[in-house]
């Protein structure tokens, strides 16, 4: 069974400029999450979806950030315009139901976003 | 809002030690505590994961507890090898909501 992946690996961009990150989440897993940690702090949470549903996306840092998972398969996320805060490593995670009952998430490998 | 603090951030422990792993977490509604090994250049594994009606599980040479009371669980690594280097991190779950640690940077010396 092919993992989460995640494209790119790593992407540098200056302020100002727009990023687009790509998450394949594992063929029949609904529910789809994106993460991000800042150096050294917490995973946190973004948002997450149900199919091609927004479930939830209190976490989303304001709205210079873009979710959308057209169809229910892949996820993009869009930064536009990208800021110096917005460097971070931004993990996609997806699961076939609740964490607790599906035994935890599977987590992509990350793209590793930096803004100079 | 919800937070779940880990401690400490770093640990160098000799190989053949054990490390041992502190997390406490604010909502007392978490019923799943997972916790997750991510390896250079990869992402978070699931290594080991405790629902809140058990209050310790063991898996070969790692292990967790949980105390709901005092809202406190660790990860307990015994005979430590330099394979076990990584960064950790636990997470309390409710719902479809997980909200992780800050991680911890294993160091295991051979």
């Amino acid at each position: 069974e092919a993992g989460v992946t995640q494209f790119p690996s790593h992407s540098v961009i200056e302020k100002g400029q727009t990023v687009t990150l790509r998450c394949d989440p594992i063929s029949g897993h609904d529910n789809l999450y994106w993460y991000r940690r800042v150096m050294g702090k917490e995973i946190k949470f973004l948002l997450h979806f149900v199919k091609e549903s927004k479930q939830d996306e209190s976490g989303m840092p304001n709205n210079r950030f873009l979710a959308e998972r057209t169809g229910g398969t892949y996820s993009t996320l869009k930064v536009q315009p990208a800021e110096l805060e917005d460097s971070g490593v931004y993990f996609c995670a997806s699961s076939q139901d609740l964490a607790r009952t599906a035994g935890g998430y599977t987590f992509g490998s990350g793209t590793r976003l930096t803004v100079v | 809002g919800e937070n779940v603090e880990q401690h400490p951030s770093t640990l160098s422990v000799q190989e053949g030690d054990s490390a041992v792993i502190k997390c406490t977490y604010s909502d007392s509604a978490s019923n799943y505590f997972p916790w997750y090994k991510q390896e250079l250049g990869k992402g978070p594994q699931l290594i080991i994961d405790i629902r809140s009606n058990v209050g310790e599980k063991k898996d070969q040479r790692i292990a967790v507890t949980l105390n709901k009371t005092a809202k406190h669980f660790s990860l307990h690594i015994t005979e430590t090898q330099p394979e076990d280097s990584a960064v950790y991190f636990c997470a309390a779950s409710r719902g479809f909501k997980t909200i992780f640690g800050a991680g911890t940077r294993l160091f295991v010396k051979a």
